[in-house]
């Protein structure tokens, strides 16, 4: 069965330093998303991706963040200069349209800022 | 300003029972709303899908919408020991298919 896959499970980094998080979504699937979950809190979306742009952003996803299709398969999201308030489980999600279609998460990276 | 509501729990059920959860949601205009479950430490996993009011049953699992009302539940029957977990209630918003989620509602069923 298809499924989206994420590496690493786990990153730990230095305050400051910058990581880059990669997905590969499910192949027939147009539409891509990254969603963080802070540990105890509720997922919380952080953008979506079509047709090689941003089609939507949180207040969240400000300009330390950016996302990145560098090939026909991966889906890559970078944090330039982390902070301790990054450290939160970082999920990639992909869906074949943008409504009303199912949305199928990869396993997630937990990231690490020390 | 929230969104998705669910009651956190936890909610405690006897094995073989049916569990139910809850979810409501402020955008009258959302159109797809989603049950996830999630373990400890992993991610979400799809459950069930619902698009139109009324139900929607797949093996154990039964989605209820109520568009009317801002209103959809789970109804697991014949809960298991395995289905404890934190269901997630997602609801889609706008035009890009983001998924707003719930807190989750922890739910424990005990053997």
């Amino acid at each position: 069965e298809p499924e989206v896959t994420q590496t690493p499970s786990h990153q730990v980094t230095q305050m400051g330093q910058e990581v880059i998080l990669r997905c590969v979504p499910i192949s027939n699937h147009l539409y891509f998303y990254w969603y963080r979950q802070i540990l105890g809190q509720k997922v919380e979306f952080l953008v979506s991706f079509y047709n090689n742009e941003i089609s939507e952003k949180s207040e969240i996803f400000d300009d330390q963040f950016s996302v990145e299709r560098p090939d026909g398969s991966n889906f890559t999201l970078k944090i330039r200069s982390t902070k301790l308030e990054d450290s939160a489980m970082y999920f990639c999600a992909s869906r074949v349209r943008d409504r009303n279609t199912e949305a199928f998460f990869g396993q997630g990276t937990r990231l690490t800022v020390v | 300003q929230k969104e998705v509501e669910q009651n956190s729990g936890p909610l405690s059920v006897p094995e073989g029972a049916i569990a139910s959860l809850n979810c409501t949601y402020s955008d009258r205009v959302s159109q797809s709303f989603f049950w996830y479950r999630q373990y400890s430490g992993k991610s979400p996993e799809l459950i069930m899908s619902i698009y139109s009011n009324g139900d929607k049953e797949d093996g154990r699992f039964t989605a209820q919408l109520n568009k009317a009302s801002q209103y959809v539940s789970l109804l697991i029957r014949d809960s298991q020991p395995s289905d404890s977990a934190t269901y997630l209630c997602a609801v889609n918003i706008g035009n890009t298919g983001k998924l707003i989620f719930g807190q989750g509602t922890t739910l424990q069923v005990k053997p």
